[in-house]
């Protein structure tokens, strides 16, 4: 069965670095095709996918965002950790890590999903 | 605004049938990429309901079903049940942004 786990603050400053990790179980980083993917959501508001690391280090971005995030993986903890700089209120939003395999023409679904962390950006 | 374009709401009694429909263009659904769906119900995170246009993974009722045409998708809902109530989100993939992109999500209401 596989399940994941986001944790982090749940409150940060403007402008400050978020840091958040996915630590997960039931599948291995090191296998062939897999990958973790973040996600977000604003209160109210639609999904939007953020960054994606896969079992080989390839690591893909949200163009809008990519100046600003970090993905990382360790694979012997079964982790993924994803940084995001210069914090703004409009990045208030509940974080989501999910599993993902990679598809030969790049329509990569997501599932299962962590249970999602909110991260309230506020002075 | 979302890259994929879904209805705001629908709603439906119980028992009957609803579609959600999810549009895009040449370079996300109508190049063609695959179109999946998630149901989110209230508090909780998404799941995967449909992949690759019309497969239900292990778990989901047949009652919930998928289809893609040109750069048009859509999930139908039959025999409406209360539980089904919830925000309900289609994804593809978008070759002009290299990016994963969902729609802005449809709140399904029963009845």
């Amino acid at each position: 069965q596989i399940t994941l786990k986001e944790s982090g603050p749940t409150l940060v400053k403007p402008t400050q670095t978020l840091t958040l990790t996915c630590t997960f179980s039931g599948f291995s980083l090191t296998t062939s095709g897999v990958g973790v993917a973040w996600l977000r959501q604003p209160p109210g508001k639609a999904l939007e996918w953020l960054a994606l690391i896969y079992w080989d280090d390839d690591r893909r971005f949200s163009p809008s965002l990519r100046s600003r995030l970090t993905i990382t993986k360790d694979t012997s903890k079964n982790r993924v950790v994803l940084t995001m700089t210069n914090m703004d209120p409009v990045d208030t939003a509940t974080y989501y890590c999910a599993h993902t395999r990679s598809v030969l023409g790049g329509t990569n679904w997501f599932g299962p999903w962590g249970q999602g962390t909110l991260v309230t950006v506020s002075s | 605004q979302s890259v994929l374009t879904q209805p705001p709401s629908v709603s439906g009694a119980p028992g009957q049938r609803v579609t959600i429909s999810c549009t895009g263009s040449s370079s996300n659904i109508g190049a063609p990429y695959d179109v999946h769906w998630y149901q989110q119900l209230p508090g909780t995170a998404p799941k995967l309901l449909i992949y690759d246009n019309r497969n239900r993974p292990s778990g989901v009722p047949d009652r919930f079903s998928g289809s893609k045409s040109g750069t048009s998708a859509s999930l139908a809902i039959t025999g409406l049940q209360a539980g089904d109530e919830a925000d309900y989100y289609c994804q593809s993939y978008d070759s002009s942004l290299s990016s994963w992109v969902f729609g802005g999500g449809t709140k399904l209401t029963v009845l």
